[in-house]
């Protein structure tokens, strides 16, 4: 079982929502990650937080709004999304400072934007 | 020059055989080579790892063959089974870059019973 938990497993919504997806860790690590990944292709790195700061944004759409209220938990604040942004989200978390690919993927939130 | 090739996109085995997935790489400064394994609806999971001033690496049934000035790497997985079909990705990072995964595309592995 994953020690990454990510809610909701599923999200639905309209262009004009505001709606937020959660990940909470329980591991102790100190670096938090949002990824996207879209049908057949490769995750793509979002944000990168370390030690509950923001270190990596590459440079993702100011519609996606990331949050890391403490070390065990982070959040995605979506407003205004498209239809293209529908996808797998996936958090995942590093012990340290985020100073290796050894990354713990949760099994992520299927968003779609209708 | 941050690309990672992997090859081939998908593959069939049949149970008991050896699944041979390859990688290559340009960047030299890259740090670390791991293997993530994805099964359908689920996230990525760390399957094995590598760093360059290692050659091989052996998980049991996985083993990692890394040649440095090939700028080559490849999993292998022996004697397969039908629960080790899953996409995989090989992936490099830099360590002072934690957590930014350069990924393959992916190779879809099925192994036929």
């Amino acid at each position: 079982d994953t020690e990454v938990t990510q809610t909701p497993k599923h999200l639905v919504m309209g262009m004009t929502n505001k709606k937020s997806l959660k990940c909470e860790q329980h591991m102790g690590h100190r670096a938090m990650y949002w990824y996207k990944q879209k049908a057949k292709k490769p995750p793509e790195l979002m944000f990168v937080y370390s030690y509950e700061k923001l270190s990596i944004n590459e440079s993702v759409p100011s519609r996606f709004s990331p949050e890391c209220p403490n070390s065990s938990l982070l959040n995605l604040h979506l407003h205004a999304l498209q239809p293209e942004d529908s996808a797998l989200y996936l958090c995942a978390s590093s012990p340290g400072s985020a100073n290796t690919g050894e990354l713990f993927f949760g099994e992520g939130s299927r968003l779609t934007v209708l | 020059q941050q690309q990672v090739k992997q090859s081939p996109q998908s593959l069939i085995v049949q149970k008991g055989g050896i699944s041979i997935i390859n990688c290559a790489y340009e960047n030299t400064a890259f740090d670390y080579f791991p293997w993530y394994q994805q099964f359908p609806g689920k996230g990525p999971a760390l399957l094995i790892a590598i760093r360059p001033d290692v050659s091989e690496k052996k998980e049991g049934r996985f083993t990692i063959s890394f040649n440095k000035s090939a700028k080559q790497f490849s999993l292998h997985i022996m004697d397969s089974q039908p629960g080790d079909s899953a996409t995989y990705f090989c992936a490099a990072s830099f360590d002072n870059q934690g957590g930014k995964l350069i990924f393959g595309q992916g190779t879809e592995l099925s192994v036929k019973p």
